[in-house]
């Protein structure tokens, strides 16, 4: 059983449109974020939620929204997509918010905007 | 604020022989570090991580990690490496108190020669 998935694992799609990226994961963990990768493999946190409320939120522009209807959901949409945008997006989840927790990441979401 | 240092982008090694992947870090609070490789097409996966305690850290498969404050560095280190360790190592960091939130350096491919 996959504890992180993600879906779709690759997206391509036009600038102005909107698309979404699900996440789900299967550990019973209360905490989930979103981490953007960009093509230097930079990889960035975007977005924590702890118990379906959100914790951490790294100036992300408003186009971006994540939702969880439950702790163990996390989707990502974002509207009027960019040419910028283009990276892959990681889901990851763990244990509490706190320090000492070990994040367990989804395989990542390649998404292409052209 | 918090930053992460991965001065060395790729690592070319023979297989079997060692290697040192180096990491320094800044940070005007107390942190913890993490090393997570990236096998490609796929999520981050903890190797190792140093909370408090012993300087020096194992962890899965055979990696190893010294955490050195008075030169702020954690650099990642195998007596010998697999074919199988290819891969890109991102080491990060996380403030000690509040809400976790990892800041990752740009990663180190290593790449094992056979």
């Amino acid at each position: 059983d996959t504890a992180v998935s993600q879906t779709p694992k690759y997206l391509v799609t036009q600038m102005g449109n909107d698309k979404s990226i699900k996440c789900e994961q299967n550990l019973g963990h209360d905490t989930m974020y979103w981490y953007k990768q960009d093509s230097k493999k930079f990889l960035k946190i975007m977005f924590s939620y702890n118990n379906k409320e959100l914790i951490i939120n790294e100036t992300v522009p408003n186009r971006f929204s994540p939702k969880s209807p439950d702790k163990a959901h996390l989707n990502l949409h974002i509207n009027s997509l960019e040419l910028g945008d283009s990276a892959v997006y990681f889901c990851a989840s763990s244990q509490d918010a706190f320090f000492d927790t070990e994040a367990f990441f989804g395989q990542g979401t390649r998404l292409t905007v052209v | 604020a918090q930053s992460v240092t991965q001065l060395d982008s790729q690592v070319p090694v023979f297989e079997e022989a060692p290697v040192e992947l180096r990491c320094n870090y800044s940070s005007s609070v107390s942190v913890y570090l993490f090393w997570y490789v990236q096998y490609p097409n796929q999520g981050l996966q903890l190797l190792l991580k140093y909370l408090s305690g012993s300087t020096l850290v194992k962890g899965i498969n055979g990696f190893e990690a010294e955490f050195n404050k008075s030169q702020t560095s954690f650099h990642l280190r195998k007596p010998s490496v697999h074919i199988s360790d290819t891969a890109e190592y991102f080491c990060a960091v996380s403030p000690s108190v509040g809400y976790q939130k990892v800041t990752f350096g740009t990663g180190t491919k290593l790449q094992v020669i056979p």
